[in-house]
């Protein structure tokens, strides 16, 4: 069964950094395009970042472009989010998921919350 | 940025009954190529979104032929023949033809 399951996410102060990982298994990770979506309180969802199977091309919003790290390590099956210089407006549910070809994205992992407050 | 705009932004449907939602963007999501980007993911209370619909019209694996979508260009529609009660949550229409990819406000579906 495929399997997303994002970990790191918690409470930190305006200014501080997360470092946000998504463990992949039952799918052949190295191949996939994957992507950070977050879901914002009020339940929007907004689209974060994107990292090709290589890490040759990455994307990211406006809203966290210089502050967000896109990263992976396909030996580990593993994506990851680097945040630095949280905001309020950062607080959300972050999901990672497979992107399958131009936004469609097949799996999503549970989630992981992040909470930016003082 | 490409906008996407649901409406409605609410509906409430009897058991059986019809339920269609509209998605339109700013921008054509017909690629050169030939190929129509417009996703629909619906989010069930408590869940991640899944994916219903992708490229306009095309049912993910597993989804009920209940479910269909259609439209070009800018115009999209989502709709769902015989509503079930396991059909409740929040619908989202979504654009991958350029990043950043976009999704529209979302429609909450309730069941009358």
């Amino acid at each position: 069964e495929v399997q997303l399951v994002e970990s790191g996410g918690g409470l930190v102060q305006p200014g501080g950094s997360l470092r946000l990982s998504c463990a992949a298994s039952a799918f052949a990770f190295s191949s996939s395009w994957m992507t950070w979506v977050r879901q914002l309180p009020g339940k929007a969802l907004e689209w974060v970042a994107e990292m090709s199977q290589d890490g040759s091309h990455i994307s990211y919003a406006d809203s966290v472009k210089g502050r967000f790290t896109i990263s992976r390590d396909n030996a580990k099956n593993s994506l990851y989010l680097q945040m630095n210089n949280l905001r309020a407006e950062d607080t959300a549910m972050y999901y990672c998921a497979r992107d399958l070809s131009w936004g469609r994205t097949d799996f999503w992992g549970q989630g992981t919350l992040v909470t930016v407050s003082s | 940025d490409i906008v996407m705009t649901q409406t409605p932004l609410s509906l409430s449907v009897t058991p059986g009954q019809s339920a269609s939602i509209s998605c339109k963007s700013t921008q054509s999501l017909l690629h050169s190529g030939g190929r129509t980007y417009l996703h629909w993911y619906l989010q069930k209370p408590g869940q991640s979104p899944q994916l219903l619909i992708y490229e306009v019209s095309s049912r993910f694996s597993g989804v009920p032929d209940r479910f269909s979508g259609s439209g070009s260009g800018t115009d999209f529609t989502l709709t769902i023949s015989r509503v079930e009660a396991e059909d409740v949550g929040v619908y989202y229409c979504m654009q991958g033809i350029q990043f950043p990819q976009t999704f529209g406000q979302g429609t909450k579906l309730e069941i009358k």
